[in-house]
């Protein structure tokens, strides 16, 4: 068990540039969820896949948001035209959900900062 | 839609001395899922002690217990004998029970930062 990676760990982009991150879950973790925190928050639900169905998507998903998770593996997040607003930690987390206590586990997050 | 507060932004303790950090919640379900999550600086989130609604018995892990008030709606983390790596943002964060789609996101509270003193 390697736990929850994400890649990359930091990311400083200018306005209007795409950019995309990386979770890697805990192998046969069957879903997989993405947040997003900001400076002194706690995180905020994006959207949540499980194995590779998106299941939910958060109204903070702007149309500019875009998950996948093929294959039911790793998933990618990527975010078109890049605003200012976008700057923030964005977390994914796995859990295996075989049970009604599933306990999602967290990776470090992906900095973003938007110039 | 359910709520979860916070309202100690900051906390201090003294090394090996006792700390309690608050935490209520809004929800109209009866059954769910209640979490303390621990965020030292730079470094990821882990879990800390969970609780389930329907278990009256209050959680313990080692130096860390819950004082889960149903009826209060609240869900107060006892951190006893503090050690300096304690230090980091606690989160307190809500689950539903429901099995569907929408239910499994944790809704988080806006954290509490806990200074360890030497």
């Amino acid at each position: 068990d390697t736990g929850v990676s994400q890649n990359p760990r930091h990311k400083i982009t200018k306005r209007g540039q795409n950019v995309t991150f990386r979770c890697d879950p805990i192998s046969e973790h069957n879903r997989l969820y993405w947040y997003r925190q900001t400076l002194g928050q706690g995180p905020e639900f994006l959207t949540y896949f499980q194995n590779e169905a998106q299941l939910e998507k958060s109204r903070l998903l702007s149309d500019r948001f875009s998950a996948e998770r093929p294959k039911g593996s790793f998933s990618t997040l990527e975010i078109q035209r890049t605003e200012q607003g976008d700057s923030a930690m964005y977390l994914c987390a796995s859990s295996l959900g075989q049970a009604l206590l599933e306990t999602q586990y967290f990776g470090p997050g992906t900095r973003l900062l938007v110039l | 839609a359910q709520t979860v507060t916070q309202s100690q932004p900051e906390m201090s303790v003294q090394e090996a001395e006792t700390v309690t950090l608050s935490c209520t919640y809004d929800t109209s379900e009866s059954d769910y899922y209640l979490f303390w999550y621990k965020q030292p600086p730079s470094r990821q989130m882990i879990l800390v002690i969970r609780q389930e609604a329907y278990k009256q018995q209050n959680a313990t892990e080692n130096r860390f217990s819950v004082n889960f008030q149903k009826a209060a709606k609240s869900f107060s983390l006892k951190i006893s004998d503090s050690q300096l790596g304690d230090a980091a943002m606690y989160f307190c964060a809500y689950r539903s029970s429901i099995s569907s789609g929408s239910a499994r996101q944790l809704t988080f509270g806006s954290g509490t930062q806990l200074t360890v003193l030497p």
